[in-house]
């Protein structure tokens, strides 16, 4: 079974000090890792994916299989940078598509 | 740009009553998902369906039914609304590893 763990509910940081949101995953196979965000009133988006290996709003995410991680990173944290954040991993469903599977969420409040 | 859409934002029903939560996609994906959002549990899959009257049940299939008889549209059916189905429901689709979402239904079972 795959598990996705968010170890943090809520991670309060000052505005310019560094971000860390840590994840770690369960999963048998080649994990695919995702980081969605969800900004107040705003449909849930993607942020990251560990396979493009891309920095998204000055977010990177570096997938470490032997500790089975996935941590959020920004070196300087903004004011709109405060949200929600869900790690989830892909696997297959076993009946026809891949499936999600979500942490249960970080709130992130950057104070001014 | 893929668009999902639900066909509300907030609606109020009242316990036992029959609810259907529409939600439609636009890019011929072949697989769409509803989730149910809570505060400390993060979203929790209701039901998926990969393909055009195909349904399987997610984690947390109990009290809910799904309808896909076109590809762009799956439906969730609370059969007999409770309370404790009171929740923000977001439905997704993909064609692959990446889902798109919808802006959510917020319910209000009363």
């Amino acid at each position: 079974a795959q598990r996705v763990t968010q170890p943090e509910k809520l991670l309060s940081v000052f505005k310019g000090a560094p971000v860390e949101l840590k994840c770690n995953y369960s999963y048998s196979g080649s994990p695919e890792l995702f980081w969605y965000v969800q900004y107040s009133r705003q449909r849930l988006q993607l942020l990251l994916r560990h396979i493009s290996r891309e920095s998204i709003k000055g977010f990177t995410a570096d997938l470490n299989k032997g500790e089975t991680s996935f941590h959020l990173k920004k070196p300087f944290a903004q004011e709109e940078d405060s949200a929600m954040y869900y790690c989830a991993l892909s696997g297959w469903s076993g009946a026809g598509s891949y499936q999600l599977t979500f942490g249960k969420g970080t709130k992130l409040s950057v104070i001014p | 740009d893929v668009k999902v859409t639900q066909s509300s934002r907030y609606l109020v029903k009242r316990t036992g009553e029959k609810v259907f939560l529409e939600c439609v996609q636009d890019m011929d994906h072949e697989n769409m998902f509803w989730y149910r959002q809570d505060p400390g549990l993060g979203l929790r899959l209701i039901y998926f369906s990969y393909d055009v009257k195909m349904k399987e049940k997610g984690d947390i299939p109990e009290g809910y039914s799904v309808s896909r008889e076109k590809k762009e549209r799956f439906s969730l059916i609370l059969e007999s609304a409770s309370t404790n189905q009171t929740s923000m429901y977001l439905c997704a689709s993909s064609t692959g590893y990446e889902q798109y979402f919808g802006p959510g239904t917020r319910l209000t079972v009363t």
